[in-house]
């Protein structure tokens, strides 16, 4: 069951584009939505995060969209750059019971194109 | 340097040899958390921990054993390993903003 649902599974862009990846989830008890960022040999690392009562959220090149009457949220990369060349996870937090879980999406690789 | 360290980076071994992944954070965090990832599916949870002595199943719990003996220490342990869970590892810790830290994974290989 997989209540993450992350497209596309591979981007390539040309240097200076848009890189855009969408998630959507299914669990209204969800409340914050991370993306993580992870470059080949290394773990995932938190890049950019919202929590559902704002609809877009920014940091320097990266913004994320958010709409939560369709739970679709997604990652926008301005001016991509080859550095940006990495596999993006979104994922989504919310108490299962007591605990709070994070769920992942199946991540994108993005290939920036010099 | 608040890092989370697990070791070995690459691992060989053969159907049904017992192995450990250690797994260390110097951050003080409560949460831990040990993930697979594999190809198409994204990162995985296998266990976690909110505490120590405090362990739970996450979505692919089968095959594997944790404990959390101390704070700081989370291994992972597979007593029987199978070449289905050849896969890369990656264990975490979780600050209470919500934050999770990631080592730099565990390349298994069973054969």
């Amino acid at each position: 069951q997989q209540q993450v649902k992350q497209s596309p599974q591979s981007l390539i862009v040309q240097k200076g584009g848009i890189s855009i990846i969408n998630c959507a989830y299914e669990n209204t008890a969800f409340d914050y939505f991370p993306w993580y960022q992870q470059f080949p040999g290394k773990g995932p690392a938190l890049l950019i995060a919202i929590r559902p009562d704002v609809s877009e959220k920014k940091e320097g090149r990266f913004t994320i969209s958010f709409n939560k009457s369709a739970k679709q949220f997604s990652l926008h990369i301005m001016d991509s750059q080859p550095g940006d060349s990495a596999t993006y996870f979104c994922a989504a937090s919310g108490f299962s019971g007591s605990a709070r879980q994070l769920t992942f999406g199946s991540g994108t690789q993005l290939t920036v194109l010099p | 340097e608040a890092q989370v360290t697990q070791n070995p980076r690459y691992l060989i071994t053969v159907t049904g040899k017992k192995l450990t992944v250690t797994c260390s954070q110097n951050m003080n965090h409560e949460y831990m958390s040990w993930y697979r990832q594999d190809p198409g599916l994204g990162l995985r949870q296998i266990y976690y921990s909110m505490n120590v002595e405090v362990t739970d199943k996450g979505d692919v719990p089968e095959g594997y054993k944790v404990s959390r003996k101390e704070k700081r220490n989370f291994p992972l342990i597979l007593e029987s390993p199978s070449p289905n869970q050849t896969s890369l590892y990656f264990c975490a810790s979780k600050s209470t903003n919500e934050k999770l830290f990631f080592g730099s994974g565990t390349q298994l290989s069973v054969l």
